[in-house]
């Protein structure tokens, strides 16, 4: 399982753009990026999921350059509702050989102000 | 509305109790599904992969003996604490994945707090 490496905190302003960026250096050819929000006593909601180049749904934008080594997740405009952890995971998704046994990382802690 | 439920969402007991968490997948069937451990400010550790028929898979480092996996039906896991110590308290969380859609699909987390 491929190793991810996040900043263990960021502080943001309400409405601003937030980027949170994941090392994945040992990223697998079959391995989908996925990133996770956690409130505490929550457990985690996904948000986001890509597996190359940029993926945006309702809440979030993730991008993946081509060597896959990294990825960002983008909020745009952040509310104070944003602060959370937030985890970048790697792996295979469900359906495939070791699918989504997920190793978390320790996070991203984002303190949104106001 | 929630896809992965556990019950109960907290519960406190004595030491030297057992304490069994459920993990339900309400939309669909799960032939896996996996149980972790978070301890205040730190991230989850996956404890255990369970597996619908079969025995659990356990993180190296956790007690199979203490914490009892049954994956009896393709929607319900359940995770027993047994003897509990208050070392065991810490906040319990499940996942199943949805094959269907590629998901990953979390419960809302039991609070265990032992006495």
């Amino acid at each position: 399982l491929a190793k991810t490496t996040q900043p263990i905190s960021m502080d943001s302003y309400e409405g601003q753009e937030v980027n949170i960026t994941c090392s994945h250096n040992n990223i697998a050819t079959n391995d989908y990026i996925t990133w996770y929000q956690q409130f505490p006593s929550q457990g985690p909601r996904f948000i986001i999921q890509g597996y190359k180049t940029k993926v945006t749904n309702e809440v979030a934008s993730l991008f993946i350059p081509a060597d896959r080594k990294s990825s960002t997740l983008s909020l745009p405009r952040v509310s104070l509702s944003d602060t959370a952890v937030y985890y970048c995971l790697v792996g295979a998704p469900p359906g495939m050989a070791g699918g989504f046994k997920t190793i978390f990382g320790a996070g991203t802690r984002l303190f949104v102000k106001a | 509305g929630a896809v992965v439920s556990q019950h109960p969402s907290w519960v406190i007991c004595k030491s030297g109790t057992s304490v069994k968490i459920e993990c339900r997948s309400l939309d669909f069937q799960a032939t896996t599904m996996f149980w972790y451990r978070q301890f205040p400010k730190q991230s989850l550790m996956l404890m255990a992969t369970s597996n619908e028929g079969s025995k659990a898979t356990y993180e190296q480092g956790v007690e199979k003996d203490k914490f009892l996996i049954n994956h009896a039906s393709l929607t319900l896991s359940t995770l027993t604490v047994t003897s509990a110590h208050p070392e065991d308290s810490s906040f319990y969380i499940c996942s199943a994945p949805d094959t269907g859609t590629g998901e990953l699909f979390f419960g809302e987390g039991s609070r265990l707090t032992v006495l």
